[in-house]
């Protein structure tokens, strides 16, 4: 199957820093990405929809200022957590499929941990 | 809205047995619907991507169902081995933007 790439797959930062997680497709164009949030022992929740040339979509209670999200290519999507702080600590996984209804494929997911 | 829900939430079986995970969402307008397997503190791996004019897919030892009118599908493993320990993560694709959602998952256990 088709490859994505997650980085990095784990980071612990300060409080009030910002980290950047990094999402690759490595072998498809993606026009669209996804990424997700879990917490401990619960399932995935969708944050936003990334698209490549144009604004993000937040699902609603995400803060878009706080979750930066840019698709400057079509294999490349990046989030930013600014300001961190410890209730941000969460697993956070990307996903992408090739077109509407295809099969998605996800990244390692990343660890963050703000102390 | 689409709900997922998983039943059940864990399930401990013993080598060898075969077992059925079940999946229900409340939208039956799917575009697709996807079995995943999730390891502690890993990504997500696909197992198995049923598109909504289909009934079922199989994979090795794995075969999923889906009854789209119903909302359901269930995910059968045959022979379960102490390496299929993980939780199974049903999501369906609905609506048009191309989003998962993801169901509430089923820890399995597998004992030697």
């Amino acid at each position: 199957g088709a490859v994505v790439s997650q980085h990095p797959s784990w980071v612990i930062c300060k409080s009030g820093t910002s980290v950047k997680i990094e999402c690759r497709s490595l072998d498809f164009q993606a026009t669209t990405m996804f990424w997700y949030r879990q917490f401990p022992k619960q399932s995935l929740m969708l944050m936003a929809t990334s698209n490549e040339g144009s604004k993000a979509t937040y699902e609603q209670g995400v803060e878009k200022d706080k979750f930066l999200i840019n698709h400057a290519s079509l294999t490349l999507s990046t989030l930013t957590v600014t300001s961190a702080h410890p209730e941000d600590s969460s697993f956070y996984i990307c996903s992408a499929s090739q077109s509407l209804g295809t099969e998605a494929f996800f990244g390692q997911g990343t660890r963050l941990t703000v102390v | 809205k689409q709900e997922v829900t998983q039943i059940p939430a864990a399930l401990s079986v013993p080598e060898g047995e075969n077992l059925v995970l079940n999946c229900s969402f409340t939208d039956s307008a799917i575009y697709n619907l996807q079995w995943f397997r999730q390891d502690p503190g890993k990504g997500l791996t696909s197992l198995l991507l049923i598109q909504s004019s289909q009934r079922e897919q199989t994979s090795g030892r794995l075969n999923a169902s889906l009854d789209k009118s119903s909302g359901r599908s269930t995910l059968y493993i045959a022979a379960s081995q102490p390496g299929d320990s993980a939780t199974y993560l049903c999501a369906v694709v609905s609506g048009t933007a191309s989003k998962l959602t993801f169901g509430t998952g089923t820890r399995l256990q597998v004992t030697l």
